[in-house]
């Protein structure tokens, strides 16, 4: 079963625009965690933010966490070309005692050169 | 450090037969989680090893199995493939609480 949920399912942008993903997920977590994956291959890890922390920046990556509403977004600034992947929210929390991570079902993102 | 290795890449087995698939992990990593992708389900947890033993598994049934060597190489078994067993696995590493560091997986079609 899927932890976390994702909208849009695709978004479709140009170079240079700015995209915003968001992730919603249904239990308690110790942390949220963004992957990056291109056309069949292996996830791609970008950022880690705790359950305890409300924003965090990477590079051109944000993301945001409120644990209020379950929710959870990434920014990606001035996109590019090279951007285009999919992208998937994971939610890191207790499971049996130990800790397990829990993917939600991704965005698609196309820049448009 | 070399990254998480699975092998084969493709593999096309038949209705009934059985699958073993293999994952290294990054050295030092003494944590594997096995996913299967696909299209329809996105990423579903399979299960996960640590120092040869599982301590998390998925919703999957008795089918899948997995085992974990000293050396902390993974390999997952799939019998009496089903059509609906195609997809990507995908094979992850880790230590501690670090992020996970997946391979390419492996891509499996069942016909």
């Amino acid at each position: 079963s899927q932890q976390g949920e994702e909208d849009p399912q695709a978004l479709s942008i140009q170079e240079g625009e700015n995209a915003t993903m968001n992730c919603s997920y249904k239990t308690s977590i110790n942390n949220l965690q963004w992957y990056r994956q291109n056309s069949g291959r292996g996830l791609v890890h970008l950022i880690l933010i705790r359950s305890n922390e409300r924003e965090k920046h990477s590079g051109r990556l944000r993301v945001t966490l409120d644990t209020s509403k379950k929710s959870s977004s990434l920014l990606i600034t001035a996109s590019r070309a090279a951007d285009t992947a999919s992208y998937f929210c994971a939610t890191e929390g207790s499971s049996g005692g130990y800790q397990k991570v829990t993917f939600g079902t991704g965005t698609k993102l196309q820049v448009i050169p | 450090k070399a990254g998480v290795t699975q092998t084969p890449r493709y593999l096309i087995k038949t209705r009934g037969q059985q699958v073993t698939l293999s994952c290294s992990p990054i050295s030092g990593h003494r944590s594997v989680s096995w996913y299967q992708q696909t299209p329809g389900q996105g990423l579903q947890f399979l299960f996960e090893y640590f120092s040869e033993t599982q301590r998390n598994k998925g919703n999957f049934p008795g089918r899948f199995s997995g085992r974990q060597f000293s050396n902390s190489r993974s390999e997952m078994n799939v019998s009496t493939l089903e059509l609906g067993d195609s997809a990507l696995y995908l094979c992850a590493s880790r230590e501690g609480g670090s992020p996970l560091h997946f391979g390419n997986g492996t891509r499996l079609t069942v016909t």
